[in-house]
């Protein structure tokens, strides 16, 4: 059984310096989203896509952030010009709507530092 | 818009019972539970929608009441294993499907 994964698990970036998430989801699963979490806090929603169609973004995600998801398969997140407020962990959670109900499974994270 | 969790945070001893309750302000269409350990990912628990129900995992369980918009997790006997951050994540009636998490609770279980 495949779960979520992503790459990288860490990075640490110097300010203003591109970078750029990649989440694989869970082979069957058409629902991929991406949320943000600080430490002492639950994970805050950003994004997430149906297929390959992004549906909604979060008010909080700045211009900064683009997420895609070409052929709605792997999804990335970039965030351009970093800044030292971005420094949290990155998760990524796929599902599979059925009956009504919407399970998450989350992938491992990318904790990013920006100095 | 953040369901509000209690206790923040709570101790107990191998085997003793813990309670941690999810409340919203608005129309609840379903409850996530998740629990987190220290450096990894949230693993999900168990998923309730409305209508009252009460589902059960090994010793752990959870309710919601529709009326009072909440969700109740109940962990019985507790095992070491069960430390960790219990979080809620509520997707909210008219919704497209992003959960809203709460702050967490920390449950520690000593020996």
């Amino acid at each position: 059984d495949t779960g979520v994964s992503q790459n990288p698990r860490h990075k640490i970036t110097k300010r203003g310096q591109n970078v750029t998430f990649r989440c694989d989801p869970i082979s069957e699963h058409n629902r991929l989203y991406w949320y943000r979490q600080t430490l002492g806090q639950g994970p805050e929603f950003l994004t997430y896509f149906q297929n390959e169609a992004q549906l909604e973004k979060s008010r909080l995600l700045s211009d900064r952030f683009s997420a895609e998801r070409p052929k709605g398969s792997f999804s990335t997140l970039e965030i351009q010009r970093t800044e030292q407020g971005d420094s949290a962990m990155y998760l990524c959670a796929s599902s599979q709507q059925i009956a009504g109900t919407d399970t998450q499974y989350f992938g491992p994270g990318t904790r990013l530092t920006v100095l | 818009q953040q369901p509000v969790q209690s206790p923040q945070a709570v101790i107990l001893r191998e085997g003793e019972d813990a309670v941690i309750n999810c409340s919203s302000s608005k129309a609840l269409y379903s409850v996530h539970w998740y629990r987190q350990k220290h450096g990894e990912a949230p693993v999900f628990l168990m998923i309730l929608l409305k209508g009252g129900e009460q589902k059960g995992h090994d010793k752990i369980s959870a309710s919601f009441n529709e009326k009072k918009q909440q969700s109740s997790l109940y962990l019985t006997a507790s095992q070491l294993s069960y430390s960790g951050t219990y979080f809620c994540g509520i997707w909210l009636v008219g919704s497209q499907g992003n959960l809203i998490f709460g702050k967490g609770t920390k449950l520690s279980v000593k020996p």
